[in-house]
């Protein structure tokens, strides 16, 4: 099956630091990717559409400009968190979209990042 | 009004019980339906998806109800493995968006 890599699965970092976190399709091509947030005991918020050789597209609400995310390949998008506050600090969980066209989407193991 | 909203729980039941539990979408363009388990610190897990004409995994029965928009999930005979959270998942829009619940948390005890 689909399997999609995280890395890293938790970082901890100062405020006002910025953090990359990588996510891989390791035996498909990704032409789309999402990025979604998850705070404990709430649902999955997606954050933004990552497509490979375009600019995201990002959710309301969501700052382009304090997350970046780049999808230079079919088969890696990343994401970065700049100038971490600890109100950053959540489970980031990246997936990619089938690739037969279905909307189902393939998780990744996440990454918990906790900013001090 | 959420998208997509769950009975939170917690269902707490013995094992080898049956629970069932439902979830509700609010746009009627809706045209994916799935049940995502995930576990606590993890990852969302495909559990299956859901068609019109409802479908059954094992030990899993999903029903999906158009008219009323909402879909349901039982699980029989439940084990001590079967406790997680079970995301009711809709596809809406043409770009392959997902919307999630928040989730239903079950406990299958000894």
């Amino acid at each position: 099956g689909a399997v999609v890599s995280q890395h890293p699965s938790w970082v901890i970092c100062k405020s006002g630091t910025s953090v990359k976190i990588e996510c891989r399709s390791l035996d498909f091509q990704a032409t789309t990717m999402f990025w979604y947030r998850q705070f404990p005991k709430q649902s999955l918020m997606l954050m933004a559409t990552s497509n490979e050789g375009s600019k995201a597209t990002y959710e309301q609400g969501v700052e382009k400009d304090k997350f970046l995310i780049n999808h230079a390949s079919l088969t890696l998008s990343t994401l970065t968190v700049t100038s971490a506050h600890p109100e950053d600090s959540s489970f980031y969980i990246c997936s990619a979209r089938d690739p037969s066209g279905s909307y189902e989407q393939y998780f990744g193991p996440g990454t918990r990042l906790t900013v001090t | 009004r959420k998208e997509v909203e769950q009975d939170p729980g917690p269902f707490n039941v013995p094992e080898g019980a049956t629970v069932a539990f439902n979830c509700t979408y609010s746009n009627s363009a809706s045209q994916s339906f799935f049940w995502y388990r995930q576990d606590c610190r993890k990852e969302p897990k495909l559990l299956m998806s859901v068609y019109s004409s409802g479908n059954e995994d094992g030990r899993f029965t999903a029903q999906l109800n158009r008219a009323s928009q909402y879909i349901s999930l039982l699980i029989r005979d439940s084990k001590l493995s079967d406790s997680a959270t079970y995301l009711c998942v809709v596809g809406v829009s043409n770009d392959y968006k997902l919307s999630f619940g928040a989730g239903t948390t079950v406990t299958v005890r000894a």
